[in-house]
C-alpha cells in the first residue's frame, strides 16, 4: 500500500534560518506528492505540489523536488521567518490506483524563534 | 467564495453517547471526504463520496461509525456509540472532482470523556 514517512519534529530554527523538512514515499502507482501546512487555529492549506519525476513544487519561498529515484519530496526555504511555524504535512495522491484520496505523513511541526 | 463550513468546531461527549458532525463543501464540488486526525499524526480518509456515492468507505468503522450525503451537497458524520479513543480531529474536505485539488474544513474537535 501507500505510505509516507517525515520527520520527526518539532524542527526548532532562528529566523532567518535554512530549512529542510525530509519525506520519503511508498507507492504502488505514479502518485502526485504534496506539501500541506496547517497553521495553529486554521485548517489543512495546500502549500505545493509536483505531479511527476524531477517537477520542482514552489510557493511562498518554500520549494520541493519530486524524485523519483529516492522516493523523496524533501521541503526546502531557504530563510524562514516566524510567521512560518506551522506543522507541515508531506502526502500522496495515487489516482492509478483505487485509492483516490491523500495518505498523508504524520506531520512536522515547525518551531521559528526570532 | 466561502471555504468548506464544518461544525461544530469544538464537541465534548460522555463515553456511549452519540454525536454528530456536519459538513458543507465549496459549492460545486463534487468530491467530498472526511478524514480522521489523531493527536500528533497526519490526517486518514474515513470516507469518500462522489456526489451522493460513497466510492471508498473501506476505512470507515461501520460498527459505529456512519455518514451521509444527501442530495449530495452538504454531508453529516455519526458516532454511536462514541468511546474515549474516539477522541481526535474530523476534518471534511472537497474537491471539483478526484483529480483535482482538495480543500480543507477547519475541522470538529471532538473530546469522549
Amino acid at each position: 500500500g501507500n505510505s509516507v514517512t517525515q520527520m520527526e519534529g518539532p524542527v526548532t530554527l532562528s529566523e532567518e534560518a535554512f530549512l529542510t523538512i525530509n519525506c520519503t514515499y511508498t507507492a504502488t502507482g505514479y502518485p502526485s506528492l504534496f506539501w500541506y501546512v496547517q497553521y495553529p487555529g486554521e485548517g489543512l492549506q495546500l502549500l505545493l505540489k509536483a505531479t511527476k519525476a524531477d517537477d520542482k513544487g514552489s510557493n511562498k519561498g518554500f520549494e520541493a523536488t519530486y524524485r523519483k529515484e529516492t522516493t523523496s519530496f524533501h521541503l526546502e526555504k531557504g530563510s524562514v521567518q516566524v510567521s512560518d511555524s506551522a506543522v507541515y504535512f508531506c502526502a500522496l495522491s495515487d489516482l492509478d490506483t483505487g485509492r483516490r484520496a491523500l495518505t498523508f505523513g504524520s506531520g512536522t511541526r515547525l518551531q521559528v524563534q526570532p | 467564495e466561502a471555504g468548506v463550513v464544518q461544525s461544530p468546531r469544538y464537541k465534548i461527549i460522555e463515553k456511549k453517547q452519540p454525536v454528530a458532525f456536519w459538513c458543507n463543501p465549496i459549492s460545486g464540488h463534487n468530491t467530498l471526504y472526511w478524514y480522521l486526525q489523531n493527536l500528533g499524526q497526519g490526517p486518514e480518509l474515513l470516507i469518500r463520496y462522489e456526489n451522493e456515492e460513497a466510492v471508498d468507505d473501506s476505512q470507515l468503522p461501520k460498527d459505529r461509525f456512519s455518514a451521509e450525503r444527501l442530495k449530495g451537497v452538504d454531508s453529516t458524520l455519526k458516532i454511536q456509540p462514541a468511546e474515549l479513543g474516539d477522541s481526535a480531529v474530523y476534518l471534511c474536505a472537497s474537491s471539483l472532482n478526484q483529480r483535482t485539488q482538495a480543500f480543507f474544513g477547519q475541522g470538529t474537535r471532538l473530546t469522549v470523556v
